[in-house]
């Protein structure tokens, strides 16, 4: 298995500017996790997806930030607009059914300018 | 509030010396507990997890980690740190009464001298 694929590895755009970072869970997998990775707050969870379904998405931080999962293989986090303070590394994780330990992509690194 | 503390930010030790990361946490009951270790520019590797019985576990890399319920503790170790074990070490936990989500430390950054 070719683990957790997050797409793109590094994105730099101008504030103002729409960002999708993307990512395809190991095949199997039933639980997708969103993370944001900063010095200054570490490793946030922004949502979690429990069979394509939303279920708990109080990490995310406002309104600009929505996430989507249209099936058990795809799922997008979408920032619009985006703002320089949204510069991150953006992690996704995957978790088969009933297991506890995820596995991680390789991260979307975005910076906002 | 539950929680997860990394005490160290950084540690540097020497090439061929012990190590022991400290990880602590605080959930009323004991919860399934993880380390990940993150190299310059890369992902979380899971290096060990521990969900019941044996509380000494051993991971992969040479890393083992030793549960303290007493001391609500989990900390990693390694008998002699090799220069590619450079890398930032993030504990984390999974609580049931949190559905289930991984939550993380903030992560100790290790150095390490030749």
């Amino acid at each position: 298995d070719a683990g957790v694929i997050q797409s793109p590895r590094h994105e730099v755009t101008e504030m103002g500017q729409e960002v999708t970072l993307r990512c395809k869970p190991i095949s199997g997998h039933n639980s997708l996790f969103w993370y944001r990775q900063t010095m200054m707050r570490g490793l946030e969870l922004l949502i979690y997806f429990n069979n394509n379904v939303p279920i708990d998405d109080s990490g995310m931080p406002e309104d600009r930030f929505s996430a989507k999962m249209p099936n058990a293989s795809f799922s997008t986090l979408k920032i619009q607009p985006s703002e320089p303070r949204d510069s991150a590394v953006y992690f996704c994780a995957s978790r088969s059914q009933g297991a506890v330990e995820a596995f991680f992509g390789q991260g979307t690194r975005l910076t906002v300018v | 509030a539950q929680s997860v503390t990394q005490p160290d930010i950084h540690i540097t030790v020497s090439e061929g010396a012990s190590l022991e990361l400290r990880c602590n946490y605080s959930y009323g009951a004991t919860p399934y507990l993880f380390w990940y270790v993150q190299s310059p520019g890369q992902g979380l590797q899971l290096l060990l997890k521990y969900f019941s019985g044996d509380t000494l576990v051993q991971g992969i890399k040479g890393f083992e980690a030793e549960f303290k319920r007493s001391q609500s503790s989990f900390n990693l170790r390694k008998p002699s740190v090799h220069w590619s074990d450079a890398a930032e070490y993030f504990c984390a936990v999974v609580h049931n009464n949190a559905g289930n989500m991984l939550t993380f430390g903030g992560g100790t950054r290790l150095m390490v001298k030749p």
